[in-house]
């Protein structure tokens, strides 16, 4: 099976930071990987699909990129409704989430 | 507008059986992928099982944890996906969410809770 380490599993950060994410997949995995946003007692939301794939709705400042077993999620600039957890996915071969990054204030 | 919304969750035994649905609508539901995801208390997300369309072969996937012990399946004509649980532990215990599938999970319900107590 497909493993998937995200890092870190949580940070504390003000707005306005600049915030990254890190997905690393046991092999390769194209470019099959997603990012949600889950807030507490919700459905997680998608952000990004196809790894680089900005889902519709989404603000500009949300952007993925990578490919094969690296992955980034980046926020420019961090608003006060970004304060979640995010997940990775891939969907290459069945589907694994990575274990979650939790974003708090600082 | 496209909506998924599950039930049939509740309190059951250990050993146990359970059946979840998850009622579509507001797209073509047939020429969709469809997955379960659950997430345990205070725990991160899971994927459970995933359901071709029939139109690319109806077949199934699950997870390692679950599998032998659930069955995903389809009722096109309804609408509707299921999860059969069986055989059920106390670490099933967690939200369960529908979701459709295009380039990973796209729409997800709001989710049906399943605990497992004796």
């Amino acid at each position: 099976d497909i493993q998937m380490t995200q890092s870190p599993s949580s940070l504390s950060a003000s707005v306005g930071d600049r915030v990254t994410i890190t997905c690393r997949a046991s092999q390769g995995i194209r470019n099959d990987l997603a990012w949600y946003q889950q807030k507490p007692g919700k459905a997680p939301k998608r952000l990004i699909y196809a790894a680089s794939s900005l889902q519709s709705g989404v603000p500009s400042r949300f952007s993925g990129s990578g490919s094969g077993t690296e992955f980034t999620l980046t926020i420019s600039s961090l608003q006060p409704e970004d304060f979640a957890t995010y997940y990775c996915l891939q969907h290459n071969t069945y589907r694994t989430f990575g274990q979650g990054t939790k974003v708090e204030i600082k | 507008e496209v909506q998924l919304v599950e039930s049939g969750g509740g309190l059951v035994k250990p050993g146990g059986s359970l059946r979840l649905s998850c009622a579509a609508s507001g797209f073509t539901f047939s020429n969709a992928w469809m997955s379960w995801v659950r997430q345990a208390p205070g725990k991160g997300l899971e994927w459970v099982a995933r359901i071709k369309s029939k139109t690319d072969g109806g077949t199934t996937d699950y997870a390692a944890p679950v599998r032998g012990r659930f069955t995903i399946s389809r009722d096109d004509s309804k609408n509707t996906l299921y999860l059969q649980m069986n055989s059920l532990k106390t670490e099933d215990t967690a939200v369960y969410y529908c979701a459709t599938e295009y380039y990973g999970m796209d729409v997800w319900g709001q989710g049906t809770t399943v605990t497992v107590s004796s």
